[in-house]
């Protein structure tokens, strides 16, 4: 099972509601990963948890909040987001940080429209 | 600044017909380079992956080479078909140490009946 799952495909949301994102993995990875993708634009990195800790913010904004429940689960919670941070949010895994050929494997993402 | 370009940025093929898509890169050290196709609102998916002493590497109709001299890359579809439309990513990763990935813009192709 090479899977990377996220749910829900589509959210819309206003500015003052509160959203999460969520991504799932069985692939026994020990790093995940969220991107953020405006369209015709290459994804861009946003978190990396590496063995259920976070490892890496590239300086992504408060409003942004990721958690790791556990080694399969990685959540993205939203809360007063922007218009402009309408995009497809990734999330992506892989064996682990240190691994040089290791593949990151997508999931297919959740297209956010923050009106 | 690490970088990864991309060529062209979109091209239309009829279906059946070949087609190149180039990669230039300038990321050092190098580690492996990929090619992945996303297909709309999809995730990226890896198609092949090379690292520095490989020089070609095929997955189907999918044929990628790399030159880590020149420090390029091509990825050359064969008989195209219209499940082939999508953006061909390429896609550098640093020294074995580093996370990162860098990524290029991407090709769109489309291609036509």
């Amino acid at each position: 099972d090479t899977e990377v799952t996220q749910t829900p495909k589509h959210l819309v949301m206003g500015m003052t509601n509160k959203k999460s994102l969520k991504c799932e993995q069985h692939m026994g990875h020990r790093a995940m990963y969220w991107y953020k993708q405006k369209a015709k634009k290459p994804p861009e990195l946003m978190f990396v948890y590496s063995y259920e800790k976070l490892s890496i913010n590239e300086s992504v904004p408060s409003r942004f909040s990721p958690e790791c429940p556990n080694s399969s689960l990685l959540n993205l919670h939203l809360h007063a987001l922007q218009p402009e941070d309408s995009a497809l949010y990734l999330c992506a895994s892989s064996g682990g940080l240190a691994e040089g050929t290791d593949t990151q494997y997508f999931g297919p993402g959740t297209r956010l429209t923050v009106l | 600044k690490n970088q990864v370009e991309q060529s062209p940025q979109s091209l239309i093929i009829l279906e059946g017909k070949n087609c190149t898509l180039q990669c230039n890169y300038t990321v050092s050290p190098f580690s492996n380079l990929r090619w992945y196709k996303q297909d709309t609102g999809r995730g990226p998916v890896s198609l092949t992956i090379m690292t520095f002493s490989e020089n070609t590497k095929s997955n189907g109709r999918y044929t990628a080479t790399l030159d880590a001299d020149t420090k390029q890359s091509s990825l050359h579809i064969t008989a195209s078909q219209l499940s082939d439309s999508a953006s061909y990513i390429c896609v550098v990763r640093g020294g074995s140490n580093d996370y990162k990935l860098s990524f290029g813009a991407g090709t769109t192709v489309t291609v036509r009946a």
